[in-house]
């Protein structure tokens, strides 16, 4: 069962687009973490919002957590090819602390 | 400093056999956790290791099995292959533990079973 969900697995775009990935659940989260993962490299933790409603920017990158705590997006503004890669969100449940992953969603950034 | 050190980088092993794969953490990060990833599956928690102590277990079979070392140096093995094992495997380290520091991990070990 995939706690949660990603949307959409699979996008490519043009450079200078915007863009926008989803990761929900029905479930709440004491936090929920962002990661960007480039081929043959492991996951780089980009952000963590704990906050209901909280927003945190990252250059370009526009995280943001429901406030239910159930969601989060992220938002890229005017993409470029180095955006590319695989963007995977894991939640954080207080009840065992194990963060519970999505399945990511692969961005391809056209030049 | 050096980051987390994952050997080897490619693994083709035949079902039936057993594997050892090794992580090294980053200096001064005592806590080790194991991951498989898959396509469309996502990261699956295999376990983590704390002082030397398994401190949480995924939902794998026991022929997945993982140790730490006092230098927080961790192995995992995984005995009788299966085709389905074939993954990317991939080790994280955290200063104190994973829910309350960041996780770094490395570039994992990709793991092929024939």
């Amino acid at each position: 069962t995939q706690l949660l969900e990603q949307s959409p697995q699979f996008l490519s775009i043009q450079e200078g687009e915007n863009l926008t990935v989803y990761c929900n659940s029905s479930s709440v989260f004491s936090s929920l973490q962002w990661y960007r993962q480039e081929p043959g490299e492991g996951p780089v933790l980009l952000v963590t919002v704990v906050t209901g409603g909280e927003v945190k920017k990252l250059k370009r990158l526009t995280f943001q957590f429901g406030d239910a705590r159930k969601d989060s997006s992220l938002h890229i503004t005017a993409a470029q090819p180095g955006d590319t890669g695989l963007y995977l969100c894991a939640g954080e449940k207080d009840s065992n602390y194990q963060l519970i992953w999505g399945a990511g969603t692969k961005l391809i950034i056209k030049p | 400093k050096a980051g987390v050190t994952q050997t080897p980088r490619y693994l083709i092993k035949t079902r039936g056999q057993q594997v050892t794969l090794s992580c090294s953490p980053i200096s001064g990060h005592r806590s080790v956790s194991w991951y498989q990833q898959t396509p469309g599956q996502g990261l699956q928690f295999l376990f983590e290791y704390f002082s030397e102590t398994q401190r949480n277990k995924g939902n794998f079979p026991g022929r997945f099995s993982g140790r730490q070392f006092s230098n927080s140096r961790s192995e995992m093995n995984v005995s009788t292959l299966e085709l389905g094992d074939s993954a990317l495997y991939l080790c994280a380290s955290s200063l104190v533990d994973s829910h309350n520091s960041p996780l770094h991990f490395g570039n994992g070990t990709r793991l092929t079973v024939t």
